[in-house]
């Protein structure tokens, strides 16, 4: 079994929608989480993080991480075509030095 | 401030062959990551140095391998070229690698295209 596991998609839904991306993990261990966008032939950009328990909202984006359920999300609201990619969670722990990746769910925003 | 550098961006070798990649990370930042990326295996971790050592190391092969310079550059080195080395490699640096409110963010690089024929 997967360190992160995460629906790896495709995932469609028309522009405006409000967009949820999840990952679960099994290493209790993990504080720090992350989502990555990655385009096509491009490399991760960070979108968001968060250390611990807790929401954090950035403009359209809202991360969520409950550590009691192993469970964080990505919220996107009022999507955009511009928000298709792939979206990559990722997490680690104060020592580990790397981060664990699900394996990313494809996105595509239609017009 | 510019980000992570990597070159070449695309690379061509045969089987057999070795292969050496360079990374710059961003300004400040001491610690560089490596990572591979295939569609079946997504995002793997290679190994990572800070200070010129390397701290930690994933689960690959010794035909992979890597240094840091004084100046945090970075390179990574395939030996041995397998088919299965086809890959996008993906360089990540962040800033000081640990103490009082360190972030285990990473900061990705655009990658290194590598097919092996």
């Amino acid at each position: 079994q997967k360190e992160v596991e995460q629906d790896p998609g495709p995932l469609s839904v028309p522009e405006g929608a409000i967009v949820s991306l999840n990952c679960t993990y099994s290493n209790s261990a993990f504080q720090y989480f992350m989502w990555y966008r990655q385009y096509s032939r491009k490399g991760p950009e960070l979108l968001m993080y968060t250390y611990s328990s807790g929401n954090k909202e950035d403009g359209r984006f809202t991360a969520q991480v409950d550590k009691s359920s192993k469970y964080i999300s990505l919220f996107i609201r009022d999507s955009q075509p511009s928000d298709s990619a792939t979206y990559l969670c990722a997490m680690s722990y104060t020592g580990r030095r790397a981060l664990t990746f699900g394996s990313g769910t494809r996105l595509q925003v239609q017009p | 401030k510019a980000g992570v550098t990597q070159t070449p961006r695309y690379l061509i070798k045969t089987r057999g062959q070795q292969v050496t990649l360079s990374c710059s990370p961003i300004s400040g930042h001491r610690s560089v990551s490596w990572y591979q990326q295939t569609p079946g295996q997504g995002l793997q971790f290679l190994f990572e140095y800070f200070s010129e050592t390397q701290r930690n190391k994933g689960n690959f092969p010794g035909r992979f391998s890597g240094r840091q310079f004084s100046n945090s550059r970075s390179e990574m080195n395939v030996s041995t070229l397998e088919l299965g080395d086809s890959a996008l490699y993906l360089c990540a640096s962040q800033t000081t690698g640990g103490g009082a409110g360190y972030q285990e963010t990473q900061y990705f690089g655009p990658g290194t295209r590598l097919l092996v024929l």
